[in-house]
C-alpha cells in the first residue's frame, strides 16, 4: 500500500510556457503533500507543503507565483510551472502523508518528473 | 539550521563486499533519522529509521544506529548484491509538538553494486 504516483513522469516544454505536473495518492487519503526539486547530484530540497483545501505554504525562495500548488482533494495535488525558463528544468518529486491513520509519520513518494525547458 | 553531510558516491563494490556510507547531521532539536533508497526510476522509498538515541533501524540486511554522541547514523551492510544498486538519502526530521517536521536530506550516495 501506499502508492504515490506521477504525471508525466518527463515533459519538455518551451520557454514562456507553462506546464502541470500531478500528484496522485492511490490508495490512501493524504491530508499532507509536499514537492521537492532536484537537481544533479544534489539533495532534494523541499519548495512547499500543502494540506487538503488550504494554501500552499513554500519554502523560502521559492516564488509561490512561478510555482502554483493546488491540493483540491486528498488524492490529487497539482505543481503549474508558469512562465517556465531552461534554469527551471529540473527533476521535480512530490510526496504524501496521512494524519488519518498509520501512514501519520511517513511520506511516501513518487517517482519524479523530469522537466526539460528549451 | 538543520542539516545532513553524507559521504558522495559513487561508491562502486563488488558483490558480497561490505558497504558503509556515513551520515552525520546537525539538529537544533531531538531529530528521527531516516535511510532512503531510489532505485533507478522509481520513487524514494523509506530503507531504515531510527527515532531515538541508540535506536537501530534494520531492514533487507541494512542496518544503521542513530549516535548521538557523534551525531552520525551511518549505514551498513555485511553483504551487498547487485540489486542493491541505486542512489541512497540520508535524512532527518525534527518533530515540533507532536507533529513531524520536513524532511531534510542529504546530497545522496550512488551505489553500484559489480557482479
Amino acid at each position: 500500500g501506499a502508492v504515490v504516483s506521477q504525471h508525466p513522469s518527463w515533459v519538455i516544454c518551451k520557454s514562456g510556457t507553462s506546464v502541470k505536473i500531478e500528484c496522485r495518492s492511490l490508495d490512501f487519503q493524504a491530508t499532507t503533500m509536499f514537492w521537492y526539486r532536484q537537481f544533479p547530484k544534489q539533495s532534494l530540497m523541499l519548495m512547499a507543503t500543502s494540506n487538503e483545501g488550504s494554501k500552499a505554504t513554500y519554502e523560502q525562495g521559492v516564488e509561490k507565483d512561478k510555482f502554483l500548488i493546488n491540493h483540491a482533494s486528498l488524492t490529487l495535488s497539482t505543481l503549474t510551472v508558469t512562465s517556465a525558463h531552461p534554469e527551471d528544468s529540473s527533476f521535480y518529486i512530490c510526496s504524501a502523508s496521512s494524519a488519518l491513520s498509520l501512514y501519520r509519520r511517513e511520506q511516501y513518494f513518487g517517482p519524479g518528473t523530469r522537466l526539460t525547458v528549451t | 539550521g538543520d542539516s545532513v553531510t553524507q559521504m558522495e558516491g559513487p561508491v562502486t563494490l563488488s558483490e558480497e563486499a561490505f558497504l558503509t556510507i556515513n551520515c552525520t547531521y546537525t539538529a537544533t532539536g531531538y531529530p528521527s533519522l531516516f535511510w532512503y533508497v531510489q532505485y533507478p526510476g522509481e520513487g524514494l522509498q523509506l530503507l531504515l529509521k531510527a527515532t531515538k538515541a541508540d535506536d537501530k533501524g534494520s531492514n533487507k540486511g541494512f542496518e544503521a544506529t542513530y549516535r548521538k554522541e557523534t551525531t552520525s547514523f551511518h549505514l551498513e551492510k555485511g553483504s551487498v548484491q547487485v540489486s542493491d544498486s541505486a542512489v541512497y538519502f540520508c535524512a532527518l526530521s525534527v518533530d515540533y509538538g507532536g507533529s513531524q517536521g520536513n524532511l531534510i536530506f542529504g546530497k545522496g550516495t550512488k551505489l553500484s553494486v559489480k557482479p
